[in-house]
């Protein structure tokens, strides 16, 4: 049974440019969160899919944004690169209305903004 | 969401077992505490988490005070694999919650030969 995957596993990008992150959750999971980590931080919530809207939103700019597919799996898509946006990108996957709230994350993306 | 305290570090020695502290002095009836761990270069990994009675699973222990103002976390017999950053988070648990997360900074537990 595979968990939840997330490509690239690293990435290099400059100032200004753009970024496309993907996450496929683990089977049988719906809904879908993203999370920044700054080195020596803990995660930092972005924001949750389910049934391919977006549900709730932590404090990121609208440079942030995502989307969800209808077989669950996500992108997150990141504008206008900040340095400050370099991070490991962490997905993570329940079931909706599911009641223990657990939540498998992926292994990140880390990217770099130089 | 409720706030945690945690240490920032702890050692253990291999095979002692561990317990990892965490204040929760303002949680409200209706938050769980819930601990994630993350071993360096991986994602968070779900460990336990309970209301107000103590619970125990195939990796841990959680002891809740009565007040539950505070809690621990035991892995009985800690190996070199259990070296990581521990979670303490609190929040609500309900059908159809929208499944966020609070991470503090944890602590990092640093298991010793």
């Amino acid at each position: 049974d595979a968990g939840v995957t997330q490509s690239p596993t690293h990435l290099i990008k400059t100032r200004g440019q753009q970024v496309t992150l993907r996450c496929s959750p683990k089977s049988g999971h719906d809904t879908v969160s993203w999370y920044q980590q700054a080195l020596g931080q803990g995660p930092q919530f972005i924001f949750q899919y389910y049934e391919e809207e977006e549900r709730q939103r932590g404090n990121f700019p609208d440079r942030f944004s995502g989307h969800q597919f209808p077989n669950y799996s996500s992108e997150l898509n990141v504008n206008a690169l900040l340095l400050g946006d370099s991070a490991l990108y962490l997905c993570a996957s329940r079931v909706q209305g599911f009641r223990t709230g657990e939540l498998f994350f992926g292994e990140g993306s880390r990217l770099t903004v130089l | 969401d409720a706030k945690t305290t945690q240490p920032p570090s702890m050692d253990c020695a291999e095979g002692r077992a561990a317990n990892l502290p965490c204040n929760h002095s303002t949680i409200s009836g209706n938050e769980y505490v819930y601990w994630y761990r993350q071993i360096h270069s991986q994602g968070p990994q779900y460990i336990i988490h309970g209301l107000k009675n103590n619970e125990t699973n195939e990796m841990a222990s959680l002891i809740i005070t009565e007040d539950r103002k505070s809690s621990t976390l035991i892995l009985p017999h800690a190996t070199l694999r259990d070296t990581a950053v521990y979670y303490c988070i609190v929040r609500v648990l309900q059908v159809g919650s929208q499944g966020n997360l609070i991470f503090g900074k944890g602590t990092k537990l640093s298991v010793k030969p």
